[in-house]
């Protein structure tokens, strides 16, 4: 089975600066999608960043990206210029390509990551 | 304007009742998803569906009962065999087993006491 770990419970940064938080996953497929999950306060789950496996390019949405290292299986967020609205839980989240299971999402326990100004 | 309601934001029962948890979607989504979130834990898979009149299990089923008789709908009744109910539940839909985006509701905080 497949396993999603986020060993940063806690992260802080200064506004405007940059921080990276964490991902590794466990898995033997070799297809495969990762994504980053926001949870803010109101606790409503917010999409920010998505990844497939098969492609090697790091994605990038605005202020955010990843570095996506298949071989480590590790899946890591960067946030630049970090804002006082980027406050909030962070979720890791992996699905699978393959068998009945395919679509659901298996979620890291999450870092909260908080913002200075 | 499309999206996924869950109702009521917040819901206290007493041990012992069984309590149904609602979730609607109007964005014609065809699997639907109930997690489970604890404190310090990440979202655990209770239930699914792909498609109506069909659900399958997740990860923490037992305690937990789903219906989906419409393509809308996904309601999850808490029955009283669940030893742990209270926690924050989200309902979430995809268009299809396919699709890698889930798009999630507001959630239900639910206290049992």
């Amino acid at each position: 089975a497949q396993t999603v770990t986020q060993s940063q419970p806690e992260m802080s940064v200064q506004e405007a600066e940059t921080v990276t938080l964490s991902c590794t996953y466990d898995t033997s497929e070799s297809d495969y999608y990762l994504f980053w999950y926001k949870q803010p306060p109101s606790r409503q789950m917010i999409l920010v960043i998505r990844q497939e496996a098969y492609k090697q390019q790091n994605a990038t949405e605005n202020r955010f990206s990843v570095n996506f290292q298949k071989a480590a299986k590790s899946f890591s967020l960067k946030i630049s210029d970090s804002q006082l609205g980027d406050a909030a839980m962070y979720f890791c989240a992996y699905r699978s390509d393959y068998g009945g299971s395919q679509g659901n999402l298996i979620f890291g326990k999450g870092t909260k990551l908080s913002v200075k100004p | 304007d499309g999206g996924i309601t869950q109702s009521p934001k917040y819901l206290f029962r007493k041990e012992g009742q069984n309590v149904t948890l609602s979730c609607e979607q109007n964005l014609n989504h065809d699997a639907m998803y109930w997690y489970r979130q604890d404190p310090g834990q990440g979202l655990r898979l209770i239930y699914y569906s792909q498609i109506v009149n069909d659900f399958q299990k997740g990860d923490i089923a037992e305690g937990y009962s789903v219906s989906r008789e419409k393509k809308e709908s996904f309601p999850l009744t808490v029955t009283s065999a669940q030893k742990n109910p209270t926690a924050f539940y989200l309902c979430a839909s995809s268009l299809g087993q396919g699709y890698y985006e889930q798009y999630f509701g507001p959630g239900t905080r639910l206290t049992v006491t």
